[in-house]
């Protein structure tokens, strides 16, 4: 069965600092990957997926991620963060092509200092 | 355009009631999903509709546990005797297409069984 791990769970930085946040996957076939972010008091909504051909995506808000097969990992990366990036972000994979159900890791609450 | 709405926002009951959550998709969206949020971990998936027919139920956690979305647009979860453990966010997400694809979440309700 399709599974995510997001190793950082609660992730502090000031602003302007770099920003990486961990995931790796298990292997089932077909990969399709996602970051969701969520806001404080708002909804789920996408920062960038991945479905096939450049392994570096390039998402909303400066976002970026980068597959790489070989480590089953899609880590989520900003080069400069803002205090406005406070939220918890969520990476998921595809658990099934035919239903196109998400497999979801457990979140990394990012805290942004001003 | 409209995203997909989630009512009621917050619902208490008490252990043993039944309750009834709805979701108004984003109109033609063929695909529905639910996901299960419980606090300070990721969405887990409950069950998928394609159009009115319920495709995978295999993440309704009990019998107790029902869905339906009789004309492929609004859809219903319900809880019958709820327990403490049902407490949690319910999101719903719909999809374009089917398979693999963005899907885009509603606000979801918090349930909370006292």
């Amino acid at each position: 069965a399709q599974s995510v791990s997001q190793h950082n769970h609660h992730v502090i930085l000031s602003e302007a600092a770099s920003l990486e946040l961990g995931c790796n996957y298990s292997y089932g076939g077909t990969v399709n990957l996602f970051w969701y972010v969520q806001y404080p008091g708002q909804h789920l909504q996408l920062l960038l997926k991945y479905f096939s051909g450049d392994p570096l995506v390039k998402g909303i808000k400066g976002f970026e991620a980068e597959f790489i097969k070989s480590k089953f990992s899609f880590n989520l990366r900003k080069p400069s963060v803002q205090w406005s990036d406070t939220a918890e972000y969520f990476c998921a994979v595809i658990g099934s092509s035919n239903t196109g159900k998400l497999i979801f890791g457990q979140g990394t609450t990012l805290q942004v200092k001003p | 355009g409209a995203g997909v709405s989630q009512s009621p926002r917050y619902k208490v009951a008490k252990r043993g009631q039944d309750v009834a959550l709805r979701c108004d998709p984003i109109s033609g969206h063929v695909s529905l999903f639910w996901y299960q949020q419980a606090l300070g971990q990721g969405p887990e998936f409950l069950t998928y509709f394609q159009n009115e027919a319920q495709l995978d139920k295999s993440g309704l956690p009990s019998d107790r546990f029902f869905a339906e979305r009789p004309e492929g647009s609004v859809s219903t979860l319900k809880i019958q005797r709820t327990q403490q453990e049902d407490s949690a966010v319910y999101l719903c997400a719909s999809s374009l297409g089917t398979g693999p694809d963005t899907q885009y979440f509603g606000p979801g309700t918090r349930l909370t069984v006292l």
